[in-house]
């Protein structure tokens, strides 16, 4: 079974611009989450998707948004980027007959100038 | 809201040595979550421990789930050099949403 893919693996964007980051769960999972990873706060939850709706919300702007289709995949958006959001943002797909275990992919390393 | 605090922030061991991580949650957890990243990795899920009470082994590694379901402990018997890596915890209270501790860096010096 293929795992959780993640594209880009890097991104350099400067202040001001959007970013698109895409995430393909493991087959035959539906709940999609995505975290923020950087060094002083850690794994910070941004939202999870199931189904095609956004369920769980984690404290974070406006700016930062996602999706999902109807094949599961992901997409998280992140508009007026500032320099505090260059981290890693790591994508997890789980199901819940798996007791919500997170399979994370290999993350997009975002960085800001 | 939820918070899941993990102590220490930081331990570094001599190869051989005994190393403990502990997880505090505010609120009651359905289950907690335990997963290692090595470093310039990504998260792995390690094990999930649901009763009240638990003990769950893995080789060199002793999962712990507290009467009160609130906190946990992971403890690793005579670390190797290949426990090098940053150690999570995840409290789960509801369906979906993980609060991830802020994890513990384990450096193991040979």
């Amino acid at each position: 079974k293929a795992g959780v893919t993640q594209t880009p693996r890097y991104l350099i964007k400067t202040r001001g611009q959007q970013v698109t980051l895409s995430c393909s769960p493991i087959s035959g999972h539906r709940s999609v989450s995505w975290y923020q990873q950087t060094p002083g706060q850690g794994l910070q939850f941004l939202f999870e998707y199931f189904s095609e709706t956004q369920r769980n919300k984690g404290n974070f702007p406006g700016r930062f948004s996602g999706r999902q289709f109807s094949n599961s995949r992901s997409e998280m958006n992140v508009s007026t980027l500032e320099l505090g959001d260059s981290a890693l943002y790591l994508c997890a797909s789980s199901s819940p007959s798996g007791g919500y275990i997170q399979y994370f992919g290999a993350g997009t390393r975002l960085s800001v100038l | 809201g939820q918070q899941v605090m993990q102590i220490p922030q930081y331990q570094h061991v001599q190869e051989g040595e005994d190393f403990t991580t502990y997880c505090n949650s505010s609120t009651t957890l359905s289950n907690i979550q335990w997963y290692k990243q090595r470093p310039g990795g990504h998260p792995v899920f390690l094990i999930q421990l649901v009763k009240s009470g638990e003990v769950k082994k893995q080789k060199r590694l002793t999962f712990q789930f507290g009467e009160a379901k609130k906190n946990s402990s992971l403890h690793i018997t005579a670390t190797q050099t290949t426990d090098v890596g940053t150690y999570f915890c995840a409290g789960d209270n509801q369906g979906g949403k993980l609060i991830f501790g802020q994890g513990t860096e384990l450096s193991v010096k040979p």
